[in-house]
Order: C-alpha cells, then sequence, then structure tokens
C-alpha cells in the first residue's frame, strides 16, 4: 500500500498566523489520466470529516479561501493562510490514486 | 442539501456480523459511488470499499475476504456488513458520498461500533 507520511504530528498555531502541513507519499500520486488524486480533510473534535481540497488543489465549495493546497507527484502541501479558532482540530491528507486509497496520520492543529 | 444518514448495532460479540445501513435524502443517488470509512479509538482513516448504484463494489484488500457493500437503489440506501468480526474491528464507522479517486465530499454522522465479549 501507498503510505502517507505528514508532518508536523501536531502543529500549535497562533490565532491569525499562517499553518503549513505537509504530506509526502511513497508513490507519485500521478494517475494515468493525468490528474493527481491527493485529498485534504478536516475533522473538528467531535464531528465526521469533512473535505476541503480535491485533486491536491481544488477547493471545495464552501470552505473558505484561507484553506489552499499544492503540490506534485509525491510532496504535498495544505496551507491556512490566517488561522481561526473554528479551524482546530485533525487534518488528513488522503491518496486515491492507487490502490486501496490511504490516509495519512493525521495533523493535530490546536491554538497556542 | 445531501444528507447522509446511518444507523445499526453498536455493540457486538466476536464472530459476529456487524451491519449498518445509510440513507440518502436528497441530490440524485445514481450519479455517485458511495463509501464506507472507518476510525479506530485514538487513530487515523480507514477506507473499507465503495458501491455505486448498478452494484459495483470495490473494497479495501485488508478486509475484503469479510466485507459487503450492497445498494438498495428503490430505498436510496447502501449498506455495510463485516463478518467475523473482533475486537481490532472496534471503531467509528462512517459513511460517504464519493469515490476512492476524489475522496468523499459528503459524510454520515457516524455509528460508533465496539467489539467486546
Amino acid at each position: 500500500d501507498v503510505v502517507m507520511t505528514q508532518s508536523p504530528l501536531s502543529l500549535p498555531v497562533t490565532l491569525g498566523q499562517p499553518a503549513s502541513i505537509s504530506c509526502r507519499s511513497s508513490q507519485s500520486l500521478v494517475y494515468s489520466d493525468g490528474n493527481t488524486y491527493l485529498n485534504w480533510f478536516q475533522q473538528r473534535p467531535g464531528q465526521s470529516p469533512r473535505r476541503l481540497i480535491y485533486k491536491a488543489s481544488n477547493r471545495d465549495s464552501g470552505v473558505p479561501d484561507r484553506f489552499s493546497g499544492s503540490g506534485s507527484g509525491t510532496d504535498f502541501t495544505l496551507k491556512i493562510s490566517r488561522v481561526e479558532a473554528e479551524d482546530v482540530g485533525i487534518y488528513y491528507c488522503m491518496q486515491g490514486t492507487h490502490w486501496p486509497p490511504t490516509f495519512g496520520q493525521g495533523t493535530k492543529v490546536e491554538i497556542k | 442539501q445531501v444528507q447522509l444518514q446511518q444507523w445499526g448495532a453498536g455493540l457486538l460479540k466476536p464472530s459476529e456480523t456487524l451491519s449498518l445501513t445509510c440513507a440518502v435524502d436528497g441530490g440524485s443517488f445514481s450519479a455517485y459511488y458511495w463509501s464506507w470509512v472507518r476510525q479506530p479509538p485514538v487513530k487515523g482513516l480507514e477506507w473499507i470499499g465503495e458501491i455505486n448504484h448498478s452494484g459495483t463494489t470495490n473494497y479495501n484488500p485488508s478486509l475484503k475476504s469479510r466485507v459487503t457493500i450492497s445498494v438498495d437503489t428503490s430505498k436510496n440506501q447502501f449498506s455495510l456488513k463485516l463478518s467475523y468480526v473482533t475486537a481490532a474491528d472496534t471503531a467509528v464507522y462512517y459513511c460517504a458520498r464519493g469515490s476512492h479517486g476524489d475522496g468523499m465530499d459528503v459524510w454520515g454522522q457516524g455509528t460508533t461500533v465496539t467489539v467486546s465479549s
């Protein structure tokens, strides 16, 4: 299985400051159709996961534009331009290029 | 607005069969794949499998021998069965809209399943 490695696993952030989460895959996530199936999910405490980003850089409807996804091949990043209190939670990357789909371990974002 | 409502037994004994159902309210049932994902206590997410309206399924190889996902298009529902459960299957189980490629964009509320003798 493709291993998804996130860093850091814990990310204390000051309100209003930027945050960045890295996700690296053990194989390239470029599929034969040319797409890169790398997704980002947010899981707030006590809630179900919520997709933020699909195909590495496409923001879901309703997701604030302070969230952005970038990267290619095996190296991806989720950035929050200015962290707000509602951004507290665990963030997961997930690859859908290789079988079976696999998730990263999660990065816990908390307010300092 | 699409909503997913899931239900099923929350406490099982080892070797029993886990059974969960997810009802889709709103949107097009036939236009999407429908998935199951689980989250063991204090752990990350694990993709279980997916199904479309015509019954085409894809399963995680790690669970394939024990998993069955089925669909009832007359009720806009899909179901998960996991046989011969053990304590390792204790988790919150989520149903969701979407497939393994682009991930899942709508999620159910989650069902906590505990396996204990």
